[in-house]
């Protein structure tokens, strides 16, 4: 079965801290991994997208890191601001279905003064 | 293009309503999506659709959930004789998409359904 497992499932930081969200997923076979972000009540907004071939790709403060043969990926985030505060959805793609996501079941962040 | 809408925004119905969500792509996108999302979970897949094709329907919920895209462009999403486990948000995404590329799914804000 296709899963997408995200750890931690919550995390208080303090702005300006730096942050790791960690991504482990068996989907087979594998076409490409996201990473979104999701405010309370609105749909996700993508800000990596990531192909076997890449190891880490980078959006500001967003930079994200794949193994694809362990099968993890890691979203980092750097100086972390208050609007960091949402939930960090890993996503991956299984290659000829359509397209069709899998989605992890996130990890909320929050970021406090 | 402001992006993907979604209508209503916010849905209240009875157990045993029936209905109808709408989704407005970003134009010229040919890919539209519909998932479901309860709280504290990540979306969920629940049909695909290329221009008016829909191309995969076998992750619907049950058989009271269909989908339309009639004309390739703006979709509808149907929820017949509701139950409370049926209160969601419901999220639309469109692509574009040309041969095998990967394609970035941009979302719509959701309609969140409550079924009392």
């Amino acid at each position: 079965k296709n899963q997408v497992e995200q750890s931690p499932q919550s995390l208080i930081i303090l702005e300006g801290k730096n942050c790791t969200l960690q991504c482990n997923y068996t989907v087979s076979p594998f076409s490409n991994l996201r990473w979104y972000k999701q405010d309370t009540g609105r749909g996700p907004v993508s800000l990596t997208i990531m192909t076997f071939s890449e190891n880490t790709k980078s959006n500001g403060r967003y930079t994200a890191t794949l193994d694809a043969d362990t099968k993890q990926s890691s979203l980092h985030i750097t100086a972390s601001q208050l609007s960091d505060s949402a939930s960090y959805i890993c996503v991956v793609s299984v290659r000829g279905a359509g397209n069709m996501l899998t989605f992890g079941g996130g990890t909320r962040l929050m970021v406090k003064p | 293009d402001t992006g993907v809408s979604q209508d209503p925004r916010h849905k209240i119905t009875k157990r045993g309503q029936n209905v109808t969500f709408r989704c407005d792509p970003i134009s010229e996108h040919n890919r539209l999506y519909w998932y479901r999302q309860t709280l504290g979970q990540g979306p969920e897949f629940l049909t695909y659709f290329q221009n008016e094709a829909q191309l995969e329907k076998s992750r619907l919920l049950s058989d009271r959930f269909s989908a339309e895209r009639p004309k390739g462009s703006f979709s509808t999403l149907e929820i017949q004789r509701t139950e409370q486990g049926d209160s969601a948000m419901y999220l639309c995404a469109s692509s574009f998409i040309a041969g095998v590329s990967a394609d970035t799914q941009y979302f719509g804000p959701g309609t969140r359904l409550t079924v009392l």
